[in-house]
């Protein structure tokens, strides 16, 4: 079956420490995205990849890093800079970034104590 | 950043109501509109891709409308059904900004 899968599903880490998130498509998608969506409010977009090894910066990218080194990866580092990192975060992937539906992971839900 | 508004934030209804929300944006410069159905513990589905000023969609019982001169698209639901109870996000994509821009969602709750 194609998709996208996200893991771990739930992820608990010390004030402090960065981690990584996890994001696999195999619908051979050339964008990738990194949404965080907090209580009560929409999707915000955190880091976006048009192609392989180029990424840019969304409205929310301050305290996060990404990379894409190949296709149907796109994983998300949540530093120890984001000074609010508790969050529930989304990957999706589309065919490009123009009109095209995009298609999402389960999503992982990080707290952060 | 670009604003996209959704209306209203939630909604409850009963069985076999009819319903209607608004996703509203900025008139300049559009590319495209997208609505994404989000079940609980699921991932958002697409619903949608409207990209013409007077664009209708329909899929079984709901439906969507494009106003791209002032800004807006409603989507109805004839006839909810509980199966219905989601939370509906639209996305603007705009031709200067490259990227999509999601409303904060309308979360329908129908009752049985």
């Amino acid at each position: 079956d194609g998709g996208i899968t996200q893991s771990p599903k739930y992820l608990f880490r010390k004030e402090g420490q960065n981690v990584t998130l996890s994001c696999e498509q195999n619908l051979n998608h050339d964008a990738m995205y990194w949404y965080r969506q907090d209580p009560g409010q929409g999707l915000r977009l955190i880091y976006y990849s048009q192609i392989v090894n180029d990424f840019q910066k969304g409205d929310i990218a301050e305290g996060y890093s990404v990379s894409r080194e190949k296709k149907e990866s796109f994983p998300l580092t949540v530093t120890s800079a984001q000074k609010n990192p508790t969050a529930f975060y989304l990957c999706a992937s589309s065919i490009g970034t123009r009109s095209y539906e995009q298609y999402f992971g389960p999503g992982t839900r990080l707290t952060v104590t | 950043i670009l604003n996209v508004e959704q209306s209203p934030q939630s909604l409850h209804v009963q069985e076999g109501d009819s319903t209607n929300f608004t996703c509203s944006f900025p008139s300049s410069n559009f590319y495209a509109l997208h609505w994404y159905r989000w079940e609980t513990a699921k991932s958002p589905e697409a619903l949608f891709v409207m990209t013409l000023n007077g664009d209708e969609k329909k899929k079984g019982r709901i439906s969507a409308t494009l106003n791209t001169k002032e800004g807006y698209s409603y989507l109805y639901i004839k006839g909810s059904q509980p199966e219905d109870s989601a939370t509906y996000l639209c996305a603007f994509y705009n031709t200067n900004a490259g990227k999509s821009t999601f409303g904060d969602g309308t979360t329908l709750t129908v009752k049985p």
